[in-house]
């Protein structure tokens, strides 16, 4: 069946160094994914998107990286810090908008 | 701007009781969705609501499951006879969903329903 999963439920980096968060997807027709950051007790906030047309995209010290071929989406922060410690999940968006998540990756940014 | 607001944000009741829990979408944002995270878990998509249009019930897990909409404002969630295994966050997000737009979801913080 469909579905996006994450590589590694936890990743724990050192203040400043990058992280590299990775998803994999099944359905190769997906074309537009999200990435969500999710904090304790708080809803998930909108990262960064991508459609499938897209190999990379940049934001503010956010990277997607998206290669089709192998069906694998990634999220890189550059320079991480403590406040960006949390859960992020990368969702694929349905026919009528509805988002199909994976089971998340939880960061933690040690000082 | 005012984001997506929930209430409450705790619930507690026991099994067999109904609950309802209610959601206040961002104005002007024609489309609503209802989510459930159970701990440690991602999101499951329970009901969609756009305009008019008939809501997309498919995620709903069971017919003790149902939310309604009035026009494009607040929406409410139900779940009848409650059972211990319907204890999880259930999240609430709108997006404009006007034509061209990207259609981000905007997410409100939630309300944590625990079934004792």
């Amino acid at each position: 069946g469909e579905s996006v999963g994450l590589h590694l439920p936890t990743l724990s980096v050192q203040e400043g160094d990058n992280s590299i968060i990775n998803c994999a997807y099944s359905n190769s027709a997906s074309d537009y994914f999200i990435w969500y950051k999710q904090e304790s007790g708080k809803g998930p906030q909108f990262i960064i998107d991508i459609r499938s047309n897209m190999d990379k995209r940049q934001g503010q010290r956010v990277t997607v990286l998206l290669n089709k071929t192998v069906k694998h989406l990634s999220l890189q922060i550059a320079a991480t810090q403590p406040g960006d410690s949390a859960v992020y999940f990368c969702a694929e968006i349905k026919q009528g908008g509805k988002l199909i998540f994976g089971q998340g990756t939880e960061l933690s940014v040690k000082p | 701007g005012a984001g997506v607001s929930q209430s409450p944000s705790n619930k507690v009741t026991e099994k067999g009781k109904d609950v309802e829990l209610r959601c206040d979408p961002i104005s002007g944002h024609t489309a609503l969705y209802w989510y459930r995270q159970r701990l440690g878990q991602g999101l499951e998509f329970l009901i969609y609501f756009q305009g008019n249009s008939a809501p997309d019930k498919s995620g709903l897990p069971s017919d003790r499951f149902s939310a309604e909409r009035t026009g494009e404002s607040v929406s409410t969630l139900t779940i009848q006879r409650t059972q211990q295994e319907d204890s999880a966050v259930y999240l609430c997000a709108s997006s404009s969903r006007r034509a061209g737009s990207t259609d981000t979801q905007y997410f409100g913080p939630g309300t944590r329903l625990t079934v004792l």
